[in-house]
């Protein structure tokens, strides 16, 4: 069965800074990955997925992911924090058995 | 719709009671979630479904819980006699076929048991 692991539970950066959120996934080849954020009181969206082809994979709000097969990776990372990052982000991995597992987030704080 | 539609958007039960949460998926989705998020905690899979046939219903926590999707697009999630752990808020996610679909999620549901 497939699962996600999210290290740290919550992330601190200036404005500016890069942000970068890990995600370790155990999954059956191939794993479909995902991230998703959360605002206070809102459902979750996606930020960006990835499937096949190209490994680094570019999403909204000037996000992107890399996915590493040799370290059951997909770390999110954006070059500089913004304010309006702040939130809670979630990895997500979606297995043969159709099923969407997410890890338990890691919420980001701008720090001014 | 243009979005996933989660009724009602806060619910308050006393222990004991009955509710029932409603979902109303893309249009064309074939697939449908539900997860509970618990303050703090990541979305936690309940059960899916593919069109009307659940095909895994696992994460269901105990036999209090109860899905159903009879026709294969609209879902109810049915909670019988209301516990207090039972408080958080109910997701709903639909998607396309395929592994490869993200899912897309409603605003979801905050259940209060009080």
């Amino acid at each position: 069965a497939q699962s996600v692991t999210q290290l740290g539970s919550h992330v601190s950066v200036s404005e500016g800074a890069l942000v970068l959120l890990r995600c370790n996934y155990s999954s059956s080849v191939p794993p479909y990955l995902f991230w998703y954020v959360q605002y206070p009181n809102q459902g979750l969206q996606l930020l960006l997925k990835y499937t096949t082809g190209a490994t680094l994979v570019k999403g909204i709000n000037g996000f992107e992911a890399e996915f590493k097969k040799s370290e059951t990776s997909f770390h999110l990372t954006k070059p500089s924090a913004h304010m309006s990052d702040a939130a809670e982000y979630f990895c997500a991995v979606r297995g043969r058995d159709d099923k969407i597992i997410f890890g338990k987030g890691t919420r980001l704080h701008i720090l001014p | 719709g243009a979005g996933v539609s989660q009724s009602p958007r806060y619910k308050v039960a006393k222990r004991g009671q009955d509710v029932a949460l409603r979902c109303d998926p893309i249009s064309g989705h074939v697939s449908l979630f539900w997860y509970q998020q618990a303050l703090g905690q990541g979305p936690e899979f309940l059960t899916y479904f593919q069109n009307e046939a659940q095909l895994d219903k696992s994460g269901l926590p105990s036999d209090r819980f109860f899905a159903e999707r009879p026709e294969g697009s609209v879902s109810t999630l049915k909670i019988q006699r209301t516990q207090q752990e039972d408080s958080a808020v109910y997701l709903c996610a639909s998607s396309l076929a395929g592994q490869v679909a993200e899912a897309f999620f409603g605003q979801g549901t905050r259940l209060t048991v009080v």
